[in-house]
């Protein structure tokens, strides 16, 4: 079955300042991964997402991920943090049928 | 374009009362999901629709929770009756359609339920 690890719950960083989120997956076929952010009181926004191809896919918002199959891990990256970018980022694997299975999410405290 | 809509977006209950939501789709989205997230939880999907029938209902408890989405478009999830774990925000998303390669899911604000 499809799960997703996020090892930290919480993370602090100072603006302007690089930021990376870990996200750990388990699935059996070739994984298609995403990277959504929530804002409070806010859906969840597609920041980016791993079909195939090339390892390091961009997002929105500067912010990229790499995918490395041997660690099965699709961590988040961003070089420099803004205050904006303070909300909860949750990673999710998809498989058969378009569904959806999410992490727990890290909330991002940046700090000025 | 216009996105998922949800509402209400906020809803307070006592235990053992009934609570419905309702989302309507972005135009011409085929697939409809309902999630549920838990705080401190990410989103768990709870049924999801292709056009007006339900592909997937595995994680619904249907003793107490039920959907509908009866013209393919806007859709309904009741709960009823409603237990103190069931607080929740409950999330509606939509995309094209449910095959691979994939499809991108777009999310409603959500609907925060509160059961006292």
């Amino acid at each position: 079955a499809q799960s997703v690890t996020q090892p930290d719950i919480h993370i602090t960083v100072s603006e302007g300042a690089s930021l990376e989120l870990r996200c750990n997956y388990s699935y059996g076929a070739t994984p298609y991964l995403f990277w959504y952010v929530q804002s409070p009181g806010q859906g969840l926004q597609l920041l980016l997402k791993y079909f195939s191809g090339d390892t390091l896919v961009q997002g929105i918002k500067g912010f990229e991920a790499e995918f490395k199959r041997s660690q099965s891990s699709f961590n988040l990256r961003k070089p420099s943090v803004h205050w904006s970018d303070a909300a909860e980022y949750f990673c999710a694997v998809g498989g058969y049928g378009n569904k959806l299975v999410f992490g727990a999410g890290t909330i991002l405290r940046v700090k000025s | 374009e216009a996105g998922v809509a949800q509402s209400p977006r906020y809803k307070i209950i006592e235990k053992r009362q009934s609570v419905a939501f309702w989302c309507n789709p972005i135009s011409g989205h085929a697939t409809l999901y309902w999630y549920q997230q838990i705080l401190g939880q990410g989103p768990k999907l709870l049924i999801q629709f292709q056009n007006n029938g339900v592909v997937d209902d595995s994680q619904l408890p249907k003793d107490r929770f039920s959907a509908e989405r009866l013209k393919g478009v806007d859709s309904t999830l009741k709960i009823q009756p409603a237990k103190l774990e069931d607080s929740a925000v409950y999330l509606c998303a939509s995309s094209l359609v449910r095959h691979p390669p994939y499809n991108e899911q777009f999310f409603g604000p959500g609907t925060r339920l509160t059961v006292l």
